[in-house]
């Protein structure tokens, strides 16, 4: 049971250039998020989904974009990175409607340069 | 800006004392929960208290809610240097099961 992993744990990209961060989860959770953290910031909601083929935006949906066509899976896209984009992104899962706490990713630490 | 805020930003103690940090959220919610970090890792889901519940415990934590205000704090108590990490409110909103988070209390605990 690997609970939810994210990779890669670090990456550098340059302006402009796009991925992918990747997202699984292995313990059937319908809602998952993603979040961004930056230093005095706290966690700042991306994206989130609460079921597959459902997507919708949280605080600081610009520049990324999501989709969910499986349950254990949830990407998130940087289609134009850019150095105010440099950050940690959290990945989290849990149940839909209030059914406990979320489980969080390790982390994926990215510089744009 | 949707985010919840928390005070005090740092909390430096000895240890055996009791820690309090606290929390206000903008919105009606569903529950509001806790949580740990560590430095450089993720978050850990400390506890949760629903949106009709005052009280909660669980160990040596205690968490109060207070709706009308969308205040909650959470009370740490007999502080060890191992809780030295990050402490994060998270309000999951009414309807949508959005989880907005604080912007967190960094408790250092002294041997």
């Amino acid at each position: 049971n690997a609970g939810v992993t994210q990779t890669p744990k670090f990456q550098v990209l340059k302006t402009g250039q796009s991925m992918t961060l990747q997202c699984a989860q292995d313990m059937n959770h319908e809602y998952m998020s993603w979040y961004r953290q930056d230093p005095g910031m706290g966690l700042r909601l991306i994206h989130y989904s609460v079921g597959a083929g459902i997507t919708d935006q949280g605080e600081v949906p610009n520049g990324y974009n999501v989709s969910r066509s499986t349950t254990e899976d949830f990407p998130l896209r940087l289609l134009s990175a850019a150095p105010s984009q440099t950050s940690v992104y959290f990945c989290a899962s849990s149940y839909f409607q209030g059914g406990g706490g979320a489980f969080f990713g390790q982390g994926t630490r990215l510089t744009v340069v | 800006s949707q985010q919840g805020e928390e005070d005090p930003q740092a909390l430096s103690i000895q240890e055996g004392e009791n820690a309090t940090m606290n929390c206000s959220y903008k919105t009606s919610i569903n529950n509001l929960q806790w949580y740990r970090q560590n430095s450089g890792r993720g978050l850990v889901h400390l506890i949760l208290i629903r949106s009709n519940e005052r009280e909660k415990h669980s160990g040596r934590l205690r968490v109060t809610l207070d709706t009308s205000k969308k205040s909650s704090s959470l009370l740490i108590t007999a502080s060890r240097a191992a809780d030295t990490a990050s402490y994060f409110c998270a309000s999951q909103y009414y309807n949508t099961d959005k989880l907005i988070f604080g912007t967190g209390t960094r408790l250092q605990v002294f041997p």
